[in-house]
């Protein structure tokens, strides 16, 4: 059964700096990774989208990665800003074409 | 356009009242989903429309009751809820059940008294 795991739970940095965000699964065999952003209280903003068959996929200062034969995805971001204070999750599809989620990273961006 | 738009943005209401959650999209897709999401927890599927017709449900009590009227709408018609339903209740739509990307709605804030 596929499990996702996100660590770590909270991450704080400064304003400037660049960070990763880890996504794990149990699973190899993924069909895709997708990645969310959620402001609190608010709906999901979908990400990046990363195909099984692409190693990286961009968007802006957001760049996603993904290495199936050790199970991890990684979400980079440039120059963080204040905006970008949010929980971040990742989710791939089982063979039911339901997601499976990561309990989230929550990200502060301190000014 | 790549929106799901969601009403109403919160909602209270009694256990004994009846209310309805309404999802709309225009992007031409052909799946659509409900999600609850508890605070500081990842979003629960609780059910899939393929098609107009319901293809999954996550074995949600009787209480919450889906309704596609259509290919843009999904309402999710509510009735004796109890207060532990109290949630943002999430809706989304992806081009089909396939692995497709699913962009969600700004969610619906429910409590319930």
């Amino acid at each position: 059964k596929q499990e996702v795991t996100q660590i770590p739970a909270a991450l704080s940095v400064p304003e400037g700096e660049n960070l990763v965000l880890n996504c794990s699964f149990t699973d190899s065999a993924i069909y895709n990774l997708q990645w969310f952003r959620q402001d609190p209280g608010k709906g999901l903003t979908s990400l990046l989208l990363i195909q099984s068959s692409q190693r990286e996929q961009t968007s802006g200062r957001l760049n996603a990665s993904l290495d199936k034969s050790s199970g991890r995805s990684t979400l980079y971001i440039a120059a963080s800003q204040p905006g970008d204070s949010a929980t971040y999750l990742c989710a791939v599809p089982d063979s039911n074409y339901q997601l499976i989620w990561g309990a989230g990273t929550k990200l502060i961006i301190k000014p | 356009d790549t929106e799901v738009t969601q009403t109403p943005k919160h909602l209270v209401m009694g256990m004994t009242n009846k209310k309805s959650l309404k999802c709309e999209q225009h992007m031409g897709h052909r799946a659509m989903y409900w999600y609850k999401q508890k605070a500081k927890k990842p979003p629960e599927l609780m059910f899939v429309y393929s098609y107009e017709k319901l293809s999954i449900n996550e074995s949600v009590p009787s209480r919450f009751s889906p309704e596609c009227p259509n290919s843009s709408l999904l309402n999710l018609h509510l009735h004796a809820l109890q207060p532990e339903d109290s949630a943002l209740y999430l809706c989304a739509s992806s081009l089909g059940t396939g692995f497709y990307e699913q962009y969600f709605g700004p969610g619906t804030r429910l409590t319930v008294t």
